[in-house]
């Protein structure tokens, strides 16, 4: 069975540039994430749908970034435009079970690279 | 917003036992817990996971004290394929998904 993709995988971009990432979870699961992982640090969540909702995108960074899973299987991460402290890694997982605690697989993750 | 919090790093040898305790003050009652591993360049992987006293499966166990506020992943008898970093994920009270810092272990020969 295929896993979380994702791509692409690496990305370099210089500021205020647009840049967009891509997933597709694994077939039949409900719930996708889209995280954000720094060096050295945990993935923070930037927002999560179930189905086509999103039912939590609180941290989202609303000026800059935006989301959209359309028929509610594959997923459109964007960043426009493109800072700095953007870099970092961007990782989309899945889940079968709407419900929060269901075991989430991840991608392998996309790297930008905001010079 | 609540914050979990693991020690930053581990170092241990092959054949031992590894405890890694994850605090979380501030998790949510009807939530669970739930330990990732991560390799380099990979996304997280799921290992265990568990609402209170004591989970085992295949490849770790989890011990869970009856006030929820901590949590510690057990590994037995490690080898060096264990080194990765390993992140504890809960909901806090605000509804919140929250992964840890992760713990950085380090498994010598």
């Amino acid at each position: 069975e295929a896993g979380v993709v994702q791509s692409p995988r690496y990305k370099i971009i210089e500021k205020k540039q647009p840049v967009a990432f891509w997933c597709n979870p694994i077939s039949g699961h409900n719930t996708l994430y889209w995280y954000r992982q720094n060096l050295g640090q945990g993935p923070e969540l930037l927002i999560r749908y179930e189905n086509e909702e999103a039912v939590d995108d609180s941290q989202l960074p609303k000026d800059r970034f935006s989301a959209e899973r359309l028929k509610g299987v594959d997923s459109t991460l964007k960043i426009q435009p493109a800072e700095l402290g953007d870099s970092a890694v961007y990782l989309c997982a899945s889940s079968l079970d709407p419900a929060g605690d269901d075991e989430q697989f991840f991608g392998p993750g996309t790297r930008l690279t905001v010079l | 917003l609540a914050k979990t919090t693991q020690p930053i790093s581990m170092d241990s040898y092959e054949g031992q036992e590894v405890n890694i305790t994850c605090s979380h003050n501030n998790i949510a009652t009807n939530d669970y817990i739930t330990w990732y591993q991560q390799f380099p360049s990979q996304g997280p992987r799921f290992i265990i996971q568990g609402y209170k006293t004591k989970v085992t499966n295949e490849v770790a166990s989890l011990f869970i004290p009856a006030d929820r506020k901590s949590s510690t992943l057990s590994l037995p008898r490690v080898s060096l394929s264990d080194t990765a970093v390993y992140y504890c994920l809960v909901y806090n009270q605000g509804g919140k998904l929250i992964f840890g810092q992760g713990t950085e272990l380090s498994v010598k020969p």
